[in-house]
């Protein structure tokens, strides 16, 4: 099935420690986008990064994509303990339709 | 900062009733986007919805559901009869053009079937 996979479920840091989560994807994609997840409240869009980019920055997050791996990563530098949150990505499959195939998440715990 | 609504919050109902959970989604988006996460679970794809008709439907979306987008500014999700399964968070999304442009969620209705 189409569905990505984030690794690692869980990861707890020490504040002002750089976070990285993964995604994993099976087949082609138009884009894929990262979601913030605040316990029990909605989406919040991150970043969105399209099949034909390498590298997107948005103040203190850095995305990368690698197609031929299929695969994402998302960087937080110098962590907050405001940034502890479940983090997802969401893929847009080529020939997909027009919906987002949501990954399992990763819970980051940023600590003081 | 423009933002999805949804109302309400939070909804108790009983098995067998009706609820609908409403969305007003960003004023200028063309697209609109229901997905469910039940506790502990991915978020799940249910309708999306485009120049006023369904454009997509995942298997979950079944006869029980229906969507509407009464008067040009609120987007519902109707279950005509709720199941104990369908306990879940259901987020309203919208997006100014399909999905190569970003997708913007609400905070969410919190849907308990007891």
């Amino acid at each position: 099935s189409q569905q990505g996979e984030e690794d690692p479920q869980a990861l707890s840091i020490q504040e002002g420690e750089n976070a990285t989560m993964n995604c994993s994807y099976k087949t082609s994609i138009n884009n894929l986008q990262w979601y913030r997840q605040n316990s029990g409240r909605g989406l919040v869009h991150l970043i969105l990064i399209r099949s034909n980019e390498r590298e997107k920055h948005s103040g203190r997050l850095r995305v990368t994509l690698d197609t031929s791996k299929k695969s994402s990563s998302l960087l937080i530098t110098a962590s907050r303990a405001a940034d502890t949150a479940s983090y997802f990505c969401a893929t847009v499959y080529t020939g997909g339709g027009n919906k987002l195939t949501f990954g399992t998440g990763t819970q980051l715990k940023v600590e003081l | 900062e423009p933002e999805v609504t949804q109302t309400p919050s939070h909804q108790v109902t009983q098995m067998g009733q009706e609820v609908i959970l409403r969305c007003v989604p960003i004023s200028n988006h063309l697209y609109f986007y229901w997905y469910r996460q039940i506790l502990g679970q991915k978020v799940e794809f249910l309708v999306s919805f485009y120049n006023n008709e369904i454009s997509e439907k995942s298997e979950i979306f079944d006869d029980q559901f229906s969507v509407e987008r009464p008067d040009g500014s609120n987007f519902t999700l109707k279950i005509r009869s709720t199941k104990l399964e369908d306990s879940a968070m259901y987020f309203c999304a919208s997006s100014a053009n399909d999905l190569n442009t970003e997708a913007f969620f609400g905070q969410g209705t919190r849907l308990t079937v007891v």
